[in-house]
């Protein structure tokens, strides 16, 4: 398996426009976590999925942001509109259902609104 | 309020000596303690996980080690090496029903130095 693929790799887009960050977990796992770093925070986690379904998004900043996953293999992450303290690294990261056992992230998707 | 903490942004160590990296937690639900490496522009990579009912867990040249009384795990490394370099993020998790979710400290950047 290729590991969990995140794309794009960079964005960098004007404040007020929409931006959608795209996931395609590993196959196979039934968790799906999407999480923002930032220097002062670290890294948060803003919503997770567990089979397609929504668990908690208590995470979300904003109404601004929204999160889907129509299938087991793919998940967007959808920020409307986008404005500049949104810049940060999203990452999403993947795992399997038992307990115990770790999350496997992908590369990360730089987004930067100016 | 972060419920895991890791008060050290930085931490820099000399090549063949011992890193010893540090992380406090707060909620006392938590059963489940995890480990992980951050390279520039990449994912975070497991590294190594302890559970609740231990207090040690080795693996190679890693060693963590969870004290429960006092919410507090650590890190070491030894010997340190160079490609050792990079944030290091401690996490930790509980099981909430069918729900198991990492939360995660800020960071701590190692610097191995040759």
């Amino acid at each position: 398996d290729a590991g969990v693929i995140q794309s794009p790799r960079h964005e960098v887009t004007e404040m007020g426009q929409e931006v959608t960050l795209r996931c395609k977990p590993i196959s196979g796992h039934d968790y799906l976590f999407w999480y923002r770093q930032t220097m002062m925070r670290g890294l948060e986690l803003l919503i997770y999925f567990n089979n397609n379904v929504p668990i908690d998004d208590s995470g979300m900043p904003e109404d601004r942001f929204s999160a889907k996953m129509p299938n087991a293999s793919f998940s967007t992450l959808k920020i409307q509109p986008s404005e500049p303290r949104d810049s940060a690294v999203y990452f999403c990261a993947s795992s399997l259902e038992q307990q115990n056992t770790e999350a496997f992230f992908g590369q990360g998707t730089r987004l930067t609104v100016v | 309020d972060q419920q895991v903490k890791q008060n050290s942004p930085s931490l820099s160590v000399q090549e063949g000596r011992i890193s010893i990296l540090n992380c406090d937690y707060t909620n006392s639900m938590f059963d489940y303690f995890l480990w992980y490496k951050k390279y520039p522009a990449e994912g975070p990579t497991f590294l190594i996980s302890i559970s609740s009912i231990k207090d040690k867990n080795e693996d190679g040249r890693f060693t963590v080690f969870l004290n429960k009384s006092a919410k507090h795990l650590s890190l070491h490394i030894v010997p340190s090496q160079p490609g050792d370099s990079a944030v290091y993020f401690c996490a930790a998790s509980w099981s909430s029903g069918s729900a198991r979710q990492l939360t995660f400290g800020s960071g701590t950047q190692l610097t191995v130095l040759p």
